[in-house]
């Protein structure tokens, strides 16, 4: 089981709001900066947010937010290239070692 | 633009040690700023970290991994290195090396990943 609770599935149509969320603990999210990173069909992952930071060439329509001990990914504006599984991750102090969520399956329908 | 490559057996038995290298180019190992790791997912699995390491040579394991790992850097040779030793079927994964810009900071830059599989 992870340390990190994702969705396992998330759908949207084209154009949509979607939000993705990552729960935690105060070990955890509640403390650390978390990452997002976008696996499309079983590639090497990207980083799609780092903290509040998108990195260079992540299209703005990807935000990251937290509040408390959950962080979520927003992306406005969905796209079919989005389509993919995603995954947070973040420090945890109390088991001394960086944890991943399970991972949220993103269709766009 | 920086890169990081992954290079290593394929296939490796049972029992024995996995060994990978991490080859970056486009920037340098031995700057102060990064952490340099490896991570791994099994086939149709999710993601888990194996180690980080600093270019002194300061590493930082999985408690779950850390009897069995150990993480080395070559800055003379910008590549940083993994061995698993006493490996099982368990271990059969895709290895990634990556990234991040802190102790604590998430991953930017990940590699193109390479599949190790574990069978005699």
């Amino acid at each position: 089981q992870s340390a990190l609770t994702q969705e396992a599935s998330v759908s949207g149509t084209v154009g949509q709001k979607v939000t993705l969320s990552c729960t935690g603990n105060s070990n955890n999210i509640g403390t650390y900066a978390v990452g997002w990173y976008q696996q499309i069909s079983h590639g090497a992952p990207k980083t799609v947010m780092f903290g509040n930071s998108l990195p260079s060439g992540i299209p703005d329509r990807f935000s990251g937010s937290k509040s408390g001990t959950t962080a979520s990914l927003t992306i406005s504006g969905l796209q079919p290239e989005d389509e993919a599984d995603y995954y947070c991750s973040t420090w945890d102090y109390s088991l001394s070692a960086w944890v991943f969520g399970g991972g949220t399956k993103l269709t766009v329908l | 633009q920086l890169q990081l490559q992954e290079s290593g057996p394929g296939l490796v038995k049972p029992s024995e040690t996995l060994s990978l290298t991490c080859t970056v180019s486009g920037g340098s190992i031995s700057n102060s700023s990064y952490y340099w790791g490896w991570i791994r997912q099994p086939p149709g699995k999710g993601l888990e970290w194996i180690g980080s390491i600093f270019y002194t040579g300061s590493t930082y394991y999985n408690p779950s991994l850390r009897s069995r790992v150990t993480i080395s850097v070559d800055t003379s040779k910008n590549h940083f290195s993994l061995k698993l030793s006493s490996v099982t079927a368990a271990d059969t994964a895709v290895y990634y090396c990556a990234r991040r810009s802190g102790i604590r900071q998430p991953l930017d830059y990940w590699g193109q990943g390479t599949l190790v599989t574990v069978s005699s």
